[in-house]
């Protein structure tokens, strides 16, 4: 079965800060992974995903993610964080045979203060 | 450029009550799903639809029912609602292989009291 687990529910940064949001994840088969972005109040959009294509994934906004099996991680990161980067991601995993379930992590919280 | 279009953005209910919580999506996509989102819980799948006549239950189906009434329209029916199922409530739609993302719906806050 597959699962994610968000290792932090808040991170806090500063404006101009670099930004590190965890995720590992299992699957018995190889994954396809996504980041997803939720601002207040409004629906889920994607931001970048991994296909098994290159392990390094650029996204919008400046976020990129890189998919590392070894440690079962796809991190996701920003150089410099920005005040409209605060809101809710969430890691995710779609199992690459059958039907597309994606299974979500339980979320991060990203803070940003000036 | 609607996307996934969902119907009520908002509904509060008496316990009890019943309601069917719309959704429709104009991109040609064969798979649809319903998940709700509670704090600290992310999002959880209710039921999905593979295709246009099938559907099946997700993590967290009692209380429940749906219809694909086609291709575009996937409907969630909350039969007898119970103060358990205030939630916020998404619609979601993907294309033909496992590697494509889905695309949400703005969501639907419901609230029984």
């Amino acid at each position: 079965a597959q699962s994610v687990t968000q290792l932090d529910s808040h991170v806090s940064v500063s404006e101009g800060t670099p930004v590190l949001l965890r995720c590992n994840y299992s699957s018995s088969y190889s994954p396809s992974l996504f980041w997803y972005v939720q601002h207040p109040n409004k629906g889920l959009q994607l931001l970048l995903k991994y296909t098994s294509a290159a392990t390094l994934v650029k996204g919008i906004n400046g976020f990129e993610a890189e998919f590392k099996k070894s440690e079962t991680s796809f991190h996701l990161t920003k150089p410099s964080a920005h005040m409209s980067d605060a809101a809710e991601y969430f890691c995710v995993v779609s199992d690459l045979t059958g039907f597309q379930k994606l299974v979500f992590g339980t979320g991060t919280r990203l803070l940003v203060s000036p | 450029n609607a996307g996934v279009t969902q119907t009520p953005k908002f509904q509060v209910l008496k316990t009890g009550q019943s309601m069917t919580l719309q959704c429709a999506q104009d991109m040609n996509h064969n798979s649809m799903y319903w998940y709700r989102q509670d704090p600290g819980m992310g999002l959880r799948l209710i039921y999905y639809s593979a295709s246009e006549g099938t559907t099946d239950k997700g993590e967290v189906p009692n209380g429940y029912n749906v219809s694909r009434l086609n291709k575009r329209e996937f409907s969630l029916r909350l039969e007898s609602a119970a103060p358990s199922q205030t939630s916020v409530y998404f619609c979601a739609s993907s294309g033909p292989t496992v590697a494509t993302e889905a695309f949400f719906g703005q969501g639907t806050r419901l609230t029984v009291v």
